[in-house]
């Protein structure tokens, strides 16, 4: 059963741009997560997706958003990049949303460095 | 508010030591979960452990065992043995049961496994 999937896996932006990340989650998984890890702040939570509805936000600015796709995938973007948004963005997905009662599985990873 | 705090940065053992990564965390919920990952070099993120706070059993999955106790607001993760390939950034999180689902991370513990 192929794992969680991002890409790209790295890219270098500069400040002011816009970036699309995209997940794919394991097969059968509706429920995708994404989160921002860097040294300063660890790892936060982004937002959560189910069935094409985003269910949590974490606490960031309008700036970060996302979607989920009928077939589960799902792409976050970031627009009017800052450097400070330089970081490792994960990818988790799982059967139900909430991870209570299901396992998140995380992908490799997107390394994005803004310059 | 929640929080999840590891006070350990980095720990360096010897192989076929035992090592006790520390994890004590803060919530005003009644319900919630207890998480462990472990994150190698690779980045992935890789689940090891959910802990219900409604079960405050002690778990063992070969040479890794979780101690979870409710009144000091810990939930520890020892590795008995330890071998190179435990050479990791593991991180404890804390997710509510229920309202936001917004899970809290802890800053992680380096832990360094020597020959």
């Amino acid at each position: 059963k192929a794992g969680v999937t991002q890409t790209p896996r790295y890219l270098i932006k500069t400040r002011g741009q816009q970036v699309t990340l995209s997940c794919s989650p394991i097969s059968g998984h509706r429920s995708v997560s994404w989160y921002q890890q860097t040294p300063g702040q660890g790892l936060q939570f982004l937002f959560e997706y189910f069935s094409e509805t985003q269910r949590n936000k974490g606490n960031f600015p309008g700036r970060f958003s996302g979607r989920q796709f009928s077939n589960s995938r799902s792409e976050m973007n970031v627009s009017t990049l800052e450097l400070g948004d330089s970081a490792l963005y994960l990818c988790a997905s799982s059967l139900v949303p909430g991870t209570g009662e299901g396992e998140q599985f995380f992908g490799p990873g997107t390394r994005l460095t803004v310059l | 508010a929640q929080k999840v705090t590891q006070a350990q940065t980095e720990i360096s053992v010897v192989e076929k030591e035992d090592v006790t990564l520390d994890c004590v965390y803060e919530t005003r919920d009644t319900t919630y979960y207890l998480f462990w990952y472990k994150q190698p070099p690779s980045g992935e993120l890789v689940f090891l452990i959910r802990r219900n706070s409604f079960d405050e059993q002690n778990e063992i999955s070969g040479r890794y065992s979780w101690n979870f106790q409710k009144s000091t607001s810990s939930f520890n993760f020892t590795i008995t043995a330890s071998q190179v390939v435990d050479s990791a950034v593991y991180f404890c999180a804390l997710r509510p049961a229920g309202g936001s689902y917004i899970p809290t991370f802890g800053r992680g513990t380096s832990l360094i496994v020597h020959p």
